[in-house]
């Protein structure tokens, strides 16, 4: 069974830097895109960052250039290290499973949730 | 960047048929994939691929695209098919995905 758990979110202040990780088992990271999206309050869907199978990255225009996806294959985890944090990035990020050859994604942590607030 | 628009609400009885559409320029030519997002729980993959139902969603949900518009088409709706539903592609220009705003599915 295919399962991803998120962790790493918190409280940090505007500016402040966290780093969140995405455990997966059931799947292999290194063999797969995986995706982060996440969701403000009460808002909708934004897709967040992805990283190829062969170790590219791509990145939303509004985090590119503070935040930087990586895996880690002996430990089959993907992380998300977020720097210059704005009140604006407060969400649930959800780590995913993206499908290589349709783009969608299959497979959805349950999400960890954080709040940049002084 | 390429651009979704769905309906905020879309309001409808029980066993009756929800449509939720999802616009956007020449999206016939894309592949449009959909998920429905409950309270509290993490949004699940429900169609994929325009038309193509992942294993354990049943057939009264399909999805049609052509033009400029996307359609998931929810048959027979119950009280629990209530949730938040978004539509999402790849923007192979910029190698994103995108999502739509989202659509409230209400049981009345």
């Amino acid at each position: 069974d295919e399962q991803l758990v998120e962790s790493g979110g918190g409280l940090v202040q505007p500016g402040g830097s966290l780093r969140l990780s995405c455990a997966a088992s059931g799947l292999t990271v290194r063999n797969n895109y995986m995706s982060w999206v996440r969701q403000a309050p009460g808002k909708g869907l934004e897709w967040v960052s992805l990283i190829y199978s062969g170790g590219d990255t791509q990145y939303a225009d509004s985090v590119k250039g503070r935040f930087t996806i990586s895996r880690d294959n002996s430990d089959n985890t993907v992380s998300l290290q977020m720097d210059s944090l704005r009140p604006e990035d407060t969400a649930v990020y959800y780590c995913a499973r993206d499908h290589a050859l349709g783009h969608y994604m299959d497979v959805w942590g349950k999400g960890t949730t954080v709040t940049v607030s002084s | 960047s390429y651009v979704l628009t769905q309906p905020p609400s879309v309001s409808v009885a029980p066993g009756q048929t929800a449509r939720i559409t999802c616009g956007g320029n020449n999206i016939g030519e894309r592949s449009v994939h959909w998920y429905q997002q409950k309270p509290g729980q993490a949004p699940v993959l429900v169609v994929y691929d325009d038309n193509e139902r992942p294993s354990g969603i049943p057939e009264r949900v399909s999805g049609f695209n052509s033009g400029n518009t996307a359609t998931l088409t929810i048959s027979r709706v119950e009280a629990g098919d209530e949730a938040d539903f978004y539509c999402q592609l790849w923007d192979s220009t910029t190698d994103h995905r995108v999502f739509g705003g989202g659509t409230r599915l209400t049981v009345l």
